[in-house]
């Protein structure tokens, strides 16, 4: 059982790349999010879906875009890179109404 | 928008020490959780409180919601350099049977010397 696979675990982008950063869970779960996490900030979260079809903005969802076409996939875009995304990304997953979300390893994104 | 308040902010102990970690909701908690992150690693699960008073335990990590549900602490006995990591806590500030939003305290930064 994978569980929750983040793709790539390192990236470095220069200023205005674009890029999707993938995430994928095997366990069915309809809810998903992504966070970014920044030193002495904690996580925050980007953006999250109750299910295929249906996503809504977190707390920082400024210069992402995200989709939910399937269940399992929950990718997050980014149209034009700047510095200041620098930072650590993660994705989770988890039942509704469950105690337990599940995260991915993450993904260390530089913008240069 | 609900903001989650955790202190100390980082915390370096040695190994065998008692801790304790909190976490200050500024709005009524419908669920709280408390995660543990290895440093470089995603998070792991440890426990979720919702009822006020409720007390849970894992191991020897032992966490409490006050009665007014916007406080929780975090309690280590014993600490090992295994307990080593970063803790946050996460809060879900719908009511049961809503969709979870979790957001996320800025985190504690334990340390525990041999």
């Amino acid at each position: 059982n994978a569980g929750v696979t983040q793709t790539p675990k390192f990236q470095v982008l220069k200023t205005g790349q674009s890029m999707t950063l993938q995430c994928a869970q095997d366990m069915n779960h309809e809810y998903m999010s992504w966070y970014r996490q920044d030193p002495g900030m904690g996580l925050r979260l980007i953006h999250y879906s109750v299910g295929a079809g249906i996503t809504d903005q977190g707390e920082v969802p400024n210069g992402y875009n995200v989709s939910r076409s399937t269940t399992e996939d929950f990718p997050l875009r980014l149209l034009s890179a700047a510095p200041s995304q620098t930072s650590v990304y993660f994705c989770a997953s988890m039942q509704r109404g469950a105690a337990e979300a599940f995260f991915g390893q993450g993904t260390r994104l530089t913008v240069v | 928008s609900q903001e989650l308040e955790q202190s100390p902010q980082s915390l370096i102990v040695q190994e065998g020490k008692n801790l304790t970690i909190n976490c200050t909701s500024s709005k009524t908690l419908y669920g709280l959780y408390w995660y543990k992150q290895k440093y470089g690693e995603g998070l792991i699960f440890l426990m979720m409180l919702q009822k006020g008073g409720e007390e849970k335990s894992h191991e020897k990590i032992t966490a409490k919601l006050d009665e007014k549900k916007q406080q929780s602490s975090l309690h280590i006995t014993a600490s090992q350099p295994s307990h080593a990591g970063i803790y946050l806590c996460g809060a879900d500030s719908r009511r049961s049977g809503g969709y979870n939003k979790l957001i996320f305290g800025a985190g504690t930064r334990l340390a525990v010397h041999p």
